[in-house]
């Protein structure tokens, strides 16, 4: 069981916008900044975003991430087939003195 | 080009040991602190073990007492030796460059193409 909570699957169809959330608590996201991964099938994840809502080098703003309280939002408009993939969020846990990822969430376009 | 290059992964038998290498290129890696992450089969991401550049290591408690990182700045590499391997430690380790946010703490923003631990009799 993951330390964030993210959804399993989200879809939408080509041209739209999806949303990922990721829930933790006071330990994680409350007080750490959160990064983004995407994870295209069969490769290494890639860096998104980092602090929240920076987009790393080469990431199109099509890609937008953003923090409130216990809980981190990625989203992701303009929607392509290319953008099939997993989705991670990751942060620091102050009460388990970890790096903690969440589950993960499968974007499906449709 | 930042290249991260993993290798060592293999079949190994519970209660064995394994030790992975990590070839970093195209940056200065002594500069950097270097993580392992791992993956099993359809799951998602662990953090296994960081070491930063003055070889201060850090692991979760799932790992911690069986494995240990370590580093050779002269020849630009990152280690794991993992000891006493069990079933669930079977996934792909990840070699992984950090860097620091506004906070202080670690986003990932290079990795390698993994290399894959069985652990089974």
């Amino acid at each position: 069981q993951s330390v964030l909570t993210q959804p399993p699957s989200v879809s939408a169809a080509p041209g739209q916008k999806v949303t990922i959330s990721c829930s933790g608590s006071s330990s994680n996201i409350g007080n750490n900044y959160v990064s983004w991964y995407q994870q295209l099938p069969g490769t290494a994840p890639k860096l998104l975003i980092y602090a929240n809502t920076k987009r790393a080098s080469g990431i199109p703003d099509r890609f937008s991430g953003s923090r409130s309280g216990t809980s981190a939002t990625l989203g992701i408009t303009g929607l392509q087939t290319g953008d099939e993939a997993d989705y991670y969020c990751e942060t620091w846990d102050r009460g388990l003195s970890a790096v903690v990822f969440g589950g993960g969430t499968k974007v499906t376009v449709l | 080009e930042v290249q991260l290059v993993e290798s060592g992964g293999g079949l190994v038998q519970p209660g064995g040991s394994l030790r992975l290498s990590c070839a970093g290129s195209g940056f200065t890696f002594r500069s950097y602190d270097m993580h392992w992450v791992r993956q099993a089969t359809g799951k998602g991401l662990e953090w296994v073990s960081g070491i930063g550049t003055a070889g201060d290591a850090d692991y979760p408690g799932s790992v911690k007492g069986r494995f240990t990182i370590s580093r050779d700045n002269a020849k630009n590499s990152l280690y794991l030796q993992m000891n006493s391997l069990r079933a669930g430690d079977t996934a792909v380790y990840y070699c992984v460059r950090a860097l620091f946010d506004y906070g202080g703490n670690y986003y990932f923003d290079s990795w390698g193409q993994g290399t894959l631990v069985t652990v089974s009799s």
